[in-house]
């Protein structure tokens, strides 16, 4: 079936760890993105890319880093320098106006 | 500036009963299109709908329905005869013109419970 795999599904980290969340997809979508979600929040933007060894910032990059050398991946590194990184991250791919999401990250610092 | 409001942070109904989630968007941009998502426990985000700026049709989908109004910049959701299934947590979503996900502007999502 076609879609977008993210694992692991729940992760925990010590602080001043760096940690890596996949993401694949293979709907060959041209475009892929990160999202972070917290507790009674909206989704927001973390990195995107548009195209191979092409991605952005979104608007809460800092603290994160993300690679995007094959179109079928984007991987999310978690750094140290992000300060409050225990939250819900959420792949999303699209090539028209519709994002599909996969199933999540958890991450939990402890 | 893009806005997506929310108001409603959790709704419980008892199965059968329809409910309506609201949406109102604010955005100074004339073409750009309206999402519902609907997030069930298992978290990932499950589109249900797009709608461009330049079409105000209501639509209907099985149980689903959904009214666009540009003149209160409104866009909501009704669930007729709502079942225990539909308990999850809905997010409607303002994109700038017709842009991808990285334009997508989320409300902070209403978490509905249908009780059996």
């Amino acid at each position: 079936d076609g879609g977008i795999t993210q694992s692991p599904k729940y992760l925990f980290r010590k602080e001043g760890q760096n940690v890596t969340l996949s993401c694949e997809q293979n709907l060959n979508h041209d475009a892929m993105y990160w999202y972070r979600q917290d507790p009674g929040q909206g989704l927001r933007l973390i990195y995107y890319s548009q195209i191979v060894n092409d991605f952005q910032k979104g608007d809460i990059a800092e603290g994160y880093s993300v690679s995007r050398e094959k179109k079928e991946s984007f991987p999310l590194t978690v750094t140290s320098a992000q300060k409050n990184p225990t939250a819900f991250y959420l792949c999303a791919s699209s090539q028209t106006a519709e994002a599909f999401f996969g199933q999540g990250t958890r991450l939990t610092v402890v | 500036a893009q806005k997506v409001t929310q108001a409603q942070t959790e709704i419980s109904v008892v199965e059968k009963e329809d409910v309506t989630l609201d949406c109102v968007y604010e955005t100074r941009d004339t073409t750009y299109y309206l999402f519902w998502y609907k997030q069930p426990p298992s978290g990932e985000l499950v589109f249900l709908i797009r709608r461009n700026s330049f079409d105000e049709q209501n639509e209907i989908s099985g149980r689903y329905s959904w009214n666009f109004q540009k003149s209160t910049s409104s866009f909501n959701f009704t669930i007729t005869a709502s079942q225990v299934v539909d308990s999850a947590v809905y997010f409607c979503a303002l994109s700038r013109g017709w842009g991808g996900a990285n334009n997508l502007f989320f409300g902070t999502g209403t978490r509905l419970t249908v009780i059996p």
